[in-house]
């Protein structure tokens, strides 16, 4: 049973900004949540990982309001290079709970 | 951060075989996570690799299957034992450096079974 929700797919235009949206209902005290990029033939990459409110680094930005019943991982200014699948993770320190990895989000980027 | 590699990177194996698949961290780290991902599918956590005793496995998984090891703090292996075509995936490693919780993984395994 998956513990995150996000759309199946969604399409963008280079230069625009693009929100991908996670819902979480159940989260734990103790999760964070992570999210990674994946491209084909490769295994996931790291991007950003919060508790809550906001978290930005050089690569995006991840809003997470106060119930933390859902969350936001915010990419600036996508390029071509951006297409790839993007998964949201609940992950918490002490690892008691099973690591699930939902769908993902397949995103793509258009000229 | 954490650099890991896997080894073979793809391989093409006979039904009834067995295949090792070696994944070597450039640091050391805490936990060491094997998954298995279909093309164009999520991951599935098979187990958790933990130094100096028994692997931790997910429901659907097994050691006879799936035997583990993990002799230290930078290298596991995973062997996926008397392969059937349904076994035919991409297996990948990952870890979690010492501090941080963000996983770092390999680049994956393809695996075909004939």
């Amino acid at each position: 049973l998956a513990k995150t929700t996000q759309p199946i797919s969604m399409d963008s235009y280079e230069g625009q900004e693009v929100n991908i949206t996670c819902s979480h209902n159940n989260i734990a005290t103790n999760d964070y949540i992570t999210w990674y990029q994946q491209f084909p033939s490769q295994g996931p990459r790291f991007i950003i990982q919060g508790y809550k409110t906001k978290v930005t680094n050089e690569v995006a930005s991840l809003f997470i309001p106060a119930d933390r019943k859902s969350s936001t991982l915010s990419l600036p200014r996508v390029s071509l290079s951006d297409t790839a699948v993007y998964y949201c993770l609940l992950d918490a320190l002490n690892r008691d709970d099973k690591i699930i990895f939902g769908k993902g989000t397949r995103l793509h980027i258009l000229p | 951060s954490a650099v890991i590699s896997q080894k073979p990177s793809r391989d093409i194996c006979q039904r009834g075989t067995s295949l090792t698949i070696q994944c070597q961290v450039d640091s050391q780290v805490t936990m060491m996570f094997w998954y298995r991902q279909q093309p164009g599918q999520s991951l599935t956590l098979i187990a958790t690799a933990n130094q100096g005793s028994e692997a931790t496995y997910e429901s659907g998984f097994v050691i006879d299957k799936f035997p583990i090891s993990r002799p230290n703090l930078t290298f596991s292996t995973l062997t996926v034992s008397n392969m059937s075509p349904e076994d035919s995936s991409i297996y990948l490693c990952s870890a979690t450096p010492l501090g941080p919780y963000e996983q770092y993984f390999g680049p994956g395994t393809r695996l075909t079974v004939t």
